[in-house]
């Protein structure tokens, strides 16, 4: 049963570079067929997702956030993880990591989520 | 870029079925997948590909699709049943895109 755990600090300053870390376990980033991807969720508003990587590397993101977004993965550390640069109190929300089926682009398994607030 | 249309909340007492919308130009082209988030707590996968279950969904959860609008429908509705409820898609122009979500009150 994959299981994806999200960390990373709570609070960032504006301007600054959000950074999240998602783990997988009971699977591997490796394996084909599967996107891992980012999607967050502002205070009581819906999801909006952020991007994923694929088992090759290949990255795709939202058009919206492209210009700021850096997704990566550490395989060996069966890890990826986010970037958003130059953040505002707009980017303040709840980030999830996400299993997404490569095939027909569900996500099946999702991290519990962290609040990440931009503040001074 | 891609809309999906939900309404923004559906009541319905215990026991009763209730039945959630999720609109969009030419949905039905599109497999549509749909979630389930209680407050507080991580979205779950619900119903995939339109009409399918994950293992561990409950045979209550069912999908379906009409025209340009795709249906969750939840038979005899429970207490915890109550939740926001998501349809998503995957768009060639805007890749993977949410509807504005529902929140099911069970009365």
């Amino acid at each position: 049963q994959v299981q994806l755990q999200e960390s990373g600090p709570g609070l960032v300053k504006p301007s600054q570079t959000l950074s999240l870390t998602c783990t997988v376990s009971g699977g591997s980033i490796s394996d084909s067929g599967s996107y891992w991807s980012w999607i967050r969720q502002h205070p009581g508003k819906g999801l909006e997702w952020i991007g994923f990587i694929s088992h090759t590397g290949y990255t795709f993101y939202n058009p919206s956030l492209k210009s700021r977004i850096g997704i990566s993965a550490d395989t060996s550390k069966s890890q990826f993880s986010l970037r958003l640069t130059s953040v505002t109190a707009a980017d303040t929300a709840v980030y999830f990591c996400a299993k997404e089926n490569g095939r027909s682009y569900f996500f099946d398994c999702w991290g519990q989520g962290t609040l990440v607030t931009v503040s001074s | 870029s891609y809309v999906l249309t939900q309404p923004l909340s559906v009541s319905e007492a215990p026991g009763q079925t209730a039945r959630i919308s999720c609109g969009g130009d030419n949905v039905g082209s599109k497999s549509v997948h749909w979630y389930q988030q209680r407050p507080g707590q991580a979205p779950m996968l619900v119903v995939y590909d339109d009409s399918d279950r994950p293992s561990g969904i409950t045979e209550r959860f069912s999908g379906s699709k009409s025209g340009n609008t795709a249906t969750l429908t939840i038979m005899r509705v429970e207490a915890g049943d109550e939740a926001d409820y998501y349809c998503q898609v995957w768009d060639v122009t805007s890749d993977v895109v949410f509807g504005g979500g529902t929140k099911l009150t069970v009365l």
